[in-house]
C-alpha cells in the first residue's frame, strides 16, 4: 500500500467513447503527476499538479484532458482515443517541496486498453 | 534530451548477487532514483544517490559515478519475491524525472 490509489485497475474501451481515470492520495502531499508507461517503454510524465495549479503538460494530445480539483484528487479525462493509447497509466504524487531527493510514490495504475 | 540506459532483462538463481547497470546522459544531476515494479504492481522507491559511492540498504545496494555517469543497483541474496522490474530514473537540472525502461529480474530457483 503506497498511499496511491487508483480506479478503475483495468478499462477497455472503444475509440468513440468518453471515460475517466481516478487518482486519489492519502500522504498529504501538493504535487500529483500522471505518466503514461508501455511496454519496454520508460515511463512518460504527462502532466504535473503543484498545489492544485497544472505545471506541465508535456505535449500530450487533447483527447487527454487532466483535472485537479484538490491536492487529494486528480483525474484524467478520456474521449476519442487511439488504439497507441492502450497502455498502463500510472498517478504518482510527492510533497512538492521540488528538491532533488523529492520521492515519487505511484498508484497500482490502470491498464486501458482501446479497441 | 535526457538518455537513460539499462539492460532489459536479466536472470538469477535464487541466493545468487545480480547486478543492474544504469547509465545516463542528462541535462544536470540532481540525484538518481531506483524504483521496483512488481508485475501489475506500483512501483515503490528502493534508493536515491546523489553523492558518489555506495549506499547500502539491507540485501540491496545502490552505487553512483557522477563523472561516469553510471550506476548499479546490487541485489544480493536474491529471493523468489525480488522477480521484477528495476527502473533507474534521474532527476536533471529542471528537477524532472527521467526513467529508463526498466530491467525486467527473473529468479529462478
Amino acid at each position: 500500500e503506497t498511499g496511491v490509489t487508483q480506479t478503475p485497475r483495468h478499462l477497455v474501451m472503444g475509440m468513440t467513447n468518453k471515460k475517466s481515470l481516478k487518482c486519489e492520495q492519502h500522504l498529504g502531499h501538493n504535487a500529483m503527476y500522471w505518466y503514461k508507461q508501455s511496454a519496454k517503454k520508460p515511463l512518460e510524465l504527462m502532466f504535473v499538479y503543484n498545489f492544485k495549479e497544472q505545471t506541465e503538460n508535456n505535449s500530450v494530445p487533447s483527447r487527454f484532458s487532466p483535472e485537479c480539483p484538490n491536492s487529494s484528487h486528480l483525474f484524467l479525462h478520456l474521449h476519442t482515443l487511439q488504439p497507441e493509447d492502450s497502455a498502463l497509466y500510472l498517478c504518482a504524487s510527492s510533497q512538492g517541496r521540488g528538491t532533488g531527493d523529492e520521492k515519487l510514490f505511484f498508484g497500482s495504475g490502470t491498464q486501458l486498453s482501446v479497441l | 534530451g535526457q538518455n537513460i540506459d539499462q539492460p532489459t532483462e536479466m536472470t538469477a538463481t535464487e541466493g545468487a548477487i545480480v547486478q543492474i547497470n544504469c547509465t545516463y546522459q542528462t541535462s544536470g544531476f540532481n540525484g538518481l532514483f531506483w524504483y521496483q515494479q512488481h508485475a501489475g504492481e506500483a512501483p515503490t522507491f528502493l534508493s536515491y544517490n546523489v553523492l558518489d559511492g555506495l549506499e547500502e540498504k539491507g540485501r540491496f545496494s545502490s552505487f553512483l559515478s557522477r563523472s561516469k555517469g553510471y550506476s548499479y543497483l546490487l541485489l544480493k541474496e536474491l529471493q523468489m519475491k525480488d522477480s521484477a522490474s528495476y527502473l533507474c530514473a534521474v532527476r536533471g537540472d529542471d528537477y524532472k524525472l527521467s526513467f529508463g525502461a526498466g530491467t525486467t529480474v527473473t529468479v529462478r530457483a
